[in-house]
């Protein structure tokens, strides 16, 4: 069965570390998209993708940057984390460029930086 | 920029009780508009959808929901509810009118079935 697939679904790490969240699909979609929710549960967009070597900053401004290289892989890097990166980051997509459609998420990674 | 407005963030209900969740939009052009819902831990689960046609779609799970152009709203609706539909639940639109096709979210209700 097509998915979206995300890892870690936990992540615990120190200040100052630098960290990849993994994020894949198998529908073959041209779009891609990295949400980051607060603890009340709001989602802001941080950073979308309409395909290979296309990105494009979201609405809420991030420290994190993304890649893609591939399709089927859109993964999210913080050169340092810090504690006010701590948060829930929801990977998604969608078809392709044009088309209308619902956007298929991922499980989320919780992050926790100390 | 089109956006979404849910206005209720906590709905308690009794189970059996049929419950209607709230969500108006923004837009004076075609909206496509979708309910997802957020069981905790997890990540977001397309409850229905509205692309065109019909402005009473269902979904799964047995929620509907109607599109109402002239109020710009788009409710989401069960007539009994189970405790298994705790969860949160969110609105939201496809932004296309500015050509990014990016999905915009409303902050959410917290649907919180009482037994």
């Amino acid at each position: 069965e097509a998915d979206i697939y995300q890892t870690p679904r936990y992540l615990v790490i120190g200040t100052g570390k630098k960290i990849t969240l993994e994020c894949s699909q198998t529908m073959g979609h041209d779009k891609m998209y990295w949400y980051q929710q607060d603890p009340g549960m709001e989602l802001h967009l941080i950073h979308y993708s309409y395909g290979v070597n296309s990105t494009e900053k979201g609405d809420l401004s991030s420290e994190s940057t993304v890649s893609r290289i591939r399709t089927e892989h859109f993964p999210l890097t913080l050169e340092s984390a810090r504690p006010s990166h701590t948060s829930q980051y929801l990977c998604a997509s969608s078809e392709e460029a044009g088309a209308i459609t619902e956007a298929f998420f991922g499980q989320g990674t919780r992050l926790t930086v100390v | 920029a089109q956006s979404v407005t849910q206005l209720d963030s906590q709905v308690p209900v009794f189970e059996e009780a049929p419950v209607e969740l709230r969500c108006n939009y923004s837009s004076s052009v075609s909206v496509y508009l979708f309910w997802y819902v957020q069981y905790p831990n997890q990540g977001l689960q397309l409850l229905l959808k509205y692309l065109s046609g019909s402005t009473l779609v269902k979904g799964i799970n047995g929620f509907e929901a109607e599109f109402n152009k002239s109020q710009t709203s788009f409710h989401l609706r069960k007539p009994s509810v189970h405790i298994s539909d705790t969860a949160e639940y969110f609105c939201a639109v496809s932004d296309h009118v500015s050509g990014t096709y990016k999905y915009i979210f409303g902050t959410g209700t917290r649907l919180k079935v009482l037994a």
